[in-house]
């Protein structure tokens, strides 16, 4: 079956810091992956996705940038964090056409 | 742009059935989704629906679409403390396909004993 993995769980970084998050996908080829935040209030957006290794496809511009330097990894990135960029970073995958996407546990980001 | 609404609340006692509504402004949209999370923790699948039905069950759970009042429902049959969480609507236009999926903001459910 298959299983994604999102760490780290939590994660406290001060402004102007770097920051990686990672996600990886098992038990599947060639999946859609996805990040996606969600700030204070609950609702979710989506701010990346990608259909294949290093291609990245952008929804909101902002601080962050993603990579995918491998078929089932997926990876967000700031060079710089702000205070804004503190939420829950949650990854997804989903197969080709016509199937719902599944969610990892979480990155709980705080920035100080 | 697409929009996705939800009451935040639901309060209901225990064992009473739940509803929960949600209204989206896609006419486009081709699947439409439950998705259930608890404090903490990410966003688990309960269910979804293909535009081309009105209704589906799975246990204790039932999902009505009405497609012309662009206009879902979530009834969970006896509820249980466990059902404690949010729910959130979502819907896309291509199933899991790389656009993404647009969410409501959840409705958060509250098990009265």
């Amino acid at each position: 079956s298959q299983t994604i993995h999102q760490w780290p769980a939590t994660l406290v970084q001060p402004v102007g810091s770097p920051l990686s998050l990672e996600c990886t996908v098992e038990g599947t080829s060639n999946p859609n992956l996805y990040w996606y935040r969600q700030a204070a209030g609950r609702g979710l957006q989506l701010l990346f996705y990608s259909v294949g290794i290093g291609q990245i496809s952008s929804e909101v511009p902002q601080n962050l940038s993603a990579s995918r330097p491998q078929d089932r990894q997926f990876i967000l990135s700031s060079k710089k964090l702000l205070l804004s960029d503190s939420g829950f970073y949650l990854c997804a995958w989903s197969g080709t056409l016509g199937q719902p996407q599944h969610f990892g546990d979480g990155t709980r980001l705080s920035i100080l | 742009g697409e929009d996705v609404e939800q009451s935040l609340f639901l309060s209901v006692r225990e064992g009473d059935s739940s509803v929960i509504n949600c209204t989206y402004t896609d006419s486009s949209s081709t699947y439409l989704y439950w998705y259930k999370q608890e404090p903490g923790a990410g966003l688990q699948l309960l269910t979804y629906i293909f535009s081309n039905m009105d209704m589906k069950q799975d246990q204790r759970l039932t999902v009505l679409l009405n497609k012309k009042d662009k206009h879902l429902s979530l009834r969970i049959a006896d509820t249980q403390t466990g059902d404690s969480a949010i729910y959130f609507c979502a819907e896309s236009e291509s199933g899991g396909g790389a656009d993404g999926l647009t969410f409501g903001k959840g409705t958060h459910l509250i098990i009265q004993p």
